[in-house]
């Protein structure tokens, strides 16, 4: 149980379009989503936090307009990058928590790695 | 602020060998510790974890015992093998539902 599946698991992109990303919950409602990026060979960033239904909470300096997050149901969050550039090519993995799975764990999907040429 | 830091890699053991990747902690308060495994092209499982002092986590051979004196949760396996090649990352969290705080990770290579 508690699976997280993140797709597309990788995409290509020209430089100025926008990507969404979705994470999806599969067996587990999740109240709370995490998008992390991670850059090759370092450890994850937290970017934001979303919860199911309100606003995402940004980490200081991720750009909220750049990345926007959006937390429509207790399955399922999307992370759309806007208007992106090659500086924005990483590895973006989701997790997810459920307060009925082992609260407190994360449960975290396979990561989507988006290159911007 | 809170942060983990972990040895660097990578490391890299023949099979059978002992291993211990190094983890310390500096936190205000008193978290959980969590070690993560990422295999490549995956996203992160957790491998296993402590909520209290003196705790050891334990799971597929790894263990791990968090030390609040040495504020260290270091993780060790007695024989490694091949398929335990992996980016290893120890983290912190603070509340139940908080915000996870990772270390670097560290990337372990074991050869046949």
């Amino acid at each position: 149980g508690a699976v997280v599946s993140q797709h597309p698991s990788w995409v290509i992109c020209k430089s100025g379009t926008s990507v969404k990303i979705e994470c999806r919950s599969l067996d587990f409602q999740a109240t709370t989503m995490f998008w992390y990026r991670q850059f090759p060979k370092q450890s994850l960033m937290l970017m934001a936090t979303s919860n199911e239904g309100s606003k995402a909470t940004y980490e200081q300096g991720v750009e909220k307009d750049k990345f926007l997050i959006n937390h429509a149901s207790l399955t399922l969050s999307t992370l759309t990058v806007t208007s992106a550039h090659p500086e924005d090519s990483s590895f973006y993995i989701c997790s997810a928590q459920g307060l009925a799975v082992r609260y407190n764990e994360q449960f975290f999907g396979p990561g989507t790695r988006l290159t911007v040429l | 602020g809170d942060s983990v830091t972990q040895m660097e890699g990578p490391v890299t053991l023949s099979e059978e060998a002992f291993l211990t990747i190094n983890c310390t902690y500096t936190a205000t308060g008193y978290p959980s510790l969590f070690w993560y495994v990422q295999y490549p092209g995956e996203g992160l499982q957790l491998l296993l974890k402590a909520t209290k002092a003196d705790d050891k986590g334990s799971n597929k051979g790894f263990e791990a015992t968090y030390r609040k004196e040495t504020t260290s949760f270091h993780l060790e396996k007695g024989s490694v093998q091949v398929s335990d090649s992996a980016v290893y990352f120890c983290a912190l969290v603070y509340n139940q539902g908080g915000k996870l705080i990772f270390g670097q990770g560290t990337e372990l290579s074991v050869k046949p």
